[in-house]
């Protein structure tokens, strides 16, 4: 399989559950990202990983707790979500000459 | 902050027209620049990316940059209805480097058949 692999493609959670998402890479990439995406507002980079590292956490609530086991993937455990964190969660991975994005998962929070 | 800044249309053109999007950036040290294209419910595809002042070509799509303007463009010849999507544009630091993208709000493209 080849290219950025989320699952799952669409998630609803009540405000109590815990869930994780999951995103694997295939193009041996060394950095890893995970963006939201509301409507009406720009990708908003929530957290950044480096060779398993995090390198950046852009002020995420704790209620997102990422993960990254090895340079191939990467989760994102949900816990006490809001309504207004419902959005399409998207992974990728790449450097500066572009990344690629993994299809999302759509979230909803009931 | 920095910032990407893009008109969220809807950007209307008749099929066969040029369609011409622009974006503007504010971190003057941004070096890498590159246009995704996303359709409704799908997540976004790179289709060009430039880092040299002037243009670059590939197919229909060309991709404009002005650094001393921080001005970035993209131009689709021949739009086709297939071209209707959302183009996002993103700013980056070096090409060797890992500064985190940053994403405009994105223009919505229709092409009228």
């Amino acid at each position: 399989e080849t290219g950025v692999t989320q699952t799952p493609r669409h998630l609803v959670m009540g405000m109590t559950n815990k869930k994780s998402l999951k995103c694997e890479q295939h193009l041996g990439h060394n950095a890893m990202y995970w963006y939201k995406q509301s409507a009406k507002k720009p990708l908003e980079l929530m957290f950044v990983y480096n060779f398993k590292e995090q390198t950046e956490n852009n002020s995420v609530p704790s209620r997102f707790s990422p993960e990254c086991p090895n340079s191939s993937h990467l989760f994102l455990h949900l816990h006490t979500l809001q309504p207004e964190d419902s959005a399409l969660y998207l992974c990728a991975s790449g450097e500066g000459y572009g990344y690629t994005f993994g299809s999302g998962t759509r979230l909803t929070v009931v | 902050q920095k910032e990407v800044e893009q008109n969220s249309g809807p950007l209307s053109v008749p099929e066969g027209a040029i369609a011409s999007l622009n974006c503007t950036y504010s971190d003057r040290g941004s070096q890498s620049f590159f246009w995704y294209r996303q359709y409704s419910g799908k997540s976004p595809e790179l289709i060009m990316f430039i880092y040299s002042n002037g243009d670059k070509e590939d197919g229909r799509f060309t991709a404009q940059l002005n650094k001393a303007s921080q001005y970035v463009s993209l131009l689709i010849r021949d739009s086709q209805p297939s071209d209707s999507a959302t183009y996002l544009c993103a700013v980056g630091g070096e090409y060797s480097g890992n500064t985190p993208l940053v994403f405009g709000k994105g223009t919505r493209l229709s092409v009228i058949a």
